[in-house]
């Protein structure tokens, strides 16, 4: 009974460099969140996919970031020409369902480090 | 701008006491209401969830909403040294979207 996924658990990254994370969804569950939580602080909502459709990139920034869900494979959480702000521990999450009373079940996280 | 508030603490409780963690939110019309624990390093592991007004109980933990003063809270009953961690108050805000709004969270701290 695996849980949600992600990989790598620990990315470093200099300046510049591209940064992809991965995230497998639970088992039957077809709706995937990403969450980005920078040291110190809360967790802050990027975006919400389901497959092969973004439903809210509302909490993504504007440039560098972007996100997909494909037919086949797992989420891609993509971060172009990192800087240093960018470190910080992103968050996959997935739901059975978009019912809003659905239970967000979170992954390990990936931690990413900007040198 | 939609917020969920909770005092950061840290919250210090003796073993064995109950430990009350208090959260508030901005908008309304919000419908569904989570409570995570996440330890130091960790990801955020659901608790309790809550949609209706009242209490809800489930085993050492209470949650407990009131909607007209916007607020919701956690209660853990004889506190555990293994109840030490941060306590994310969530709270999905839109009517037919998905997203979480937390709280800062509350470090909480269980005295042996």
């Amino acid at each position: 009974n695996a849980g949600v996924m992600q990989n790598p658990r620990h990315l470093v990254r200099r300046r510049g460099q591209e940064a992809r994370l991965r995230c497998s969804p639970m088992k039957g569950h077809s709706h995937v969140y990403w969450y980005r939580q920078l040291p110190e602080e809360g967790l802050k909502f990027m975006v919400y996919l389901q497959k092969e459709n973004i439903i809210d990139e509302s909490g993504m920034p504007k440039e560098r970031f972007s996100a997909e869900f494909p037919k086949e494979g797992p989420s891609i959480l993509r971060i172009q020409q990192v800087v240093r702000g960018d470190s910080a521990a992103y968050f996959c999450a997935s739901s059975p369902r978009d019912s809003p009373t659905d239970t967000q079940y979170f992954g390990p996280g990936t931690r990413l480090t900007v040198l | 701008q939609k917020e969920v508030e909770q005092n950061s603490g840290p919250l210090s409780v003796p073993e064995g006491a109950i430990a009350s963690l208090n959260c508030t939110y901005s908008d309304r019309g919000s419908q569904s209401f989570f409570w995570y624990r996440q330890y130091s390093g960790k990801s955020p592991e659901l608790i309790m969830f809550i949609y209706s007004n009242g209490d809800k109980e489930d085993g050492r933990f209470t949650a407990q909403l009131n909607k007209a003063s916007q607020y919701v809270s956690l209660l853990i009953r004889d506190s555990q040294p293994s109840d030490s961690a941060t306590y994310l108050c969530a709270v999905n805000m839109d009517q037919g979207a998905q997203k979480l709004v937390f709280g800062q969270g509350t470090r909480l701290t269980i005295n042996p």
